[in-house]
């Protein structure tokens, strides 16, 4: 059973980094056949897909082009975990954020999430 | 403002079919397969159909779902009170190289 454990601060001043850590087990993140992915849910932005990392042969990633600035996802395939970096957070940075899984199975589809960390942007 | 368009309520009585539509356009719902999440309160999104039209393991039947051109629709028939969450429609989008959420549609079971 693949799960995904999430771990990281629930406070960030602004200006400072967000970094969260998803913890994987029952798979490999650098499986071929799946793609580990950060998204965030708040009020007032709803469901948003920050980007993903995955392995074929080699390491690709892609991010959402209204933060291609400020992130990074990266892979630790030693503690099979994948991590996000999201620099010079505002309030409006304030969101649950979830990792999860897409597997390639015909089409793409997140299958699973991590718990969820609510991370608040302030002082 | 988000990508896909969803209607934000939606409502039935138990027994009722009910259909939430989730509208969208040529790079995302017309290029691609379209996956349904249930969210209840606090709790991650679980997914209910995949690639369209397919349930996991452990949906139960009276979900269901379709596509046709840029729009996607999910059913729910025998509505039941536990059905009562919110639902989100999620694509891929080629232009953006990324994926795309609805806005959601919060189901009320009255």
């Amino acid at each position: 059973q693949v799960q995904l454990q999430q771990s990281g601060p629930g406070l960030v001043k602004p200006s400072q980094t967000l970094s969260l850590t998803c913890a994987i087990s029952g798979d490999s993140v650098s499986s071929n056949s799946a793609a580990w992915n950060w998204i965030r849910q708040s009020p007032s932005r709803g469901l948003e897909w920050l980007g993903r990392t995955y392995y074929r042969s080699k390491w690709y990633n892609d991010y959402a082009v209204s933060l291609k600035d400020r992130i990074i996802i990266n892979a630790d395939t030693a503690k099979d975990h994948f991590s996000l970096h999201l620099t010079s957070v505002t309030p409006e940075d304030t969101a649950v954020y979830y990792c999860t899984r897409a597997v390639a199975d015909g089409a793409h589809y997140f299958d699973r999430w991590g718990q969820g960390t609510l991370v608040t942007v302030s002082s | 403002q988000s990508v896909l368009t969803q209607p934000p309520s939606a409502s039935g009585t138990p027994g009722q079919r009910v259909t939430i539509s989730c509208s969208g356009s040529s790079s995302n719902i017309g290029a691609n397969t379209v996956n349904w999440y249930q969210q209840f309160p606090g709790t991650a999104p679980k997914l209910v159909i995949y690639i369209n039209n397919l349930r996991p393991s452990g949906v139960p039947d009276r979900f269901s779902g379709s596509k046709s051109g840029t729009s996607a629709s999910l059913a729910i028939s025998g509505l039941q009170s536990e059905d009562e969450a919110d639902y989100y429609c999620v694509a891929w989008d080629d232009s953006l190289n990324g994926w795309v959420f609805g806005g959601g549609t919060k189901l009320t079971v009255l």
